[in-house]
């Protein structure tokens, strides 16, 4: 059965720190790979995705996100957060549908 | 610019009472869906439809109903028999069939209070 897991419910860095959101994914065959990003009472915001090619994939406000296949893991990672980046973060692999993880929320501490 | 409009933003409802929420998308986009947000559980899929006057039961179908008259229309009416309904509400669209074209682009949600 296709799945997503995010470990963290919850992270907490301080603005100019280093971040890394994990993802591990369940699916049968090539993943089709997302991260979304959902600012308080707002829809998602695609950042990045992998469909083939270069494990490393470049996304939006300075995001990237590497697909490692023999651990089932596409973790999110930006060198340098800042403030507007709290928000809450979803997995996803798309097959016949979407399979979204629960999330994670990062606050930033100034 | 192009995207899908959702409305209400904030609704509230007595106990028995059905409500409907508008999702409209402008995007020439095939496919639509429904998706439940509650806290902790990431989004969990309520409908979701392909192609005009054709839609599916995604895992959470019960207590919910939808429509698909128009390319760019998409209701969900929350009827009575939604236990507990009080959530918020995305309305997503993409392409084509997921697997094909992969991105689903979302509106900016429902908040839905039962009183």
């Amino acid at each position: 059965a296709q799945s997503v897991t995010q470990p963290d419910i919850h992270i907490t860095v301080s603005e100019g720190a280093s971040l890394e959101l994990r993802c591990n994914y369940s699916y049968g065959a090539t993943p089709y790979l997302f991260w979304y990003v959902q600012s308080p009472g707002q829809g998602l915001q695609l950042l990045l995705k992998y469909f083939s090619g270069d494990t490393l994939v470049q996304g939006i406000k300075g995001f990237e996100a590497e697909f490692k296949r023999s651990q089932s893991s596409f973790n999110l990672r930006k060198p340098s957060v800042h403030w507007s980046d709290a928000a809450e973060y979803f997995c996803a692999v798309a097959g016949n549908q979407f399979y979204f993880g629960t999330g994670t929320s990062l606050t930033v501490i100034p | 610019d192009g995207g899908i409009t959702q409305s209400p933003k904030y609704l509230f409802r007595k106990e028995g009472q059905n409500v409907t929420l508008s999702c409209e998308q402008n995007l020439n986009h095939d496919a639509m869906y429904w998706y439940r947000q509650d806290p902790g559980q990431g989004l969990r899929l309520i409908y979701y439809s392909q192609i005009v006057n054709d839609f599916q039961k995604g895992d959470i179908a019960e207590g919910y109903s939808v429509s698909r008259e128009k390319k760019e229309s998409f209701p969900l009416t929350v009827t009575s028999a939604q236990k507990n309904p009080t959530a918020f509400y995305l309305c997503a669209s993409s392409i084509g069939v997921l697997r094909n074209t992969g991105e689903l682009f979302f509106g900016e949600g429902s908040r839905l209070t039962v009183l």
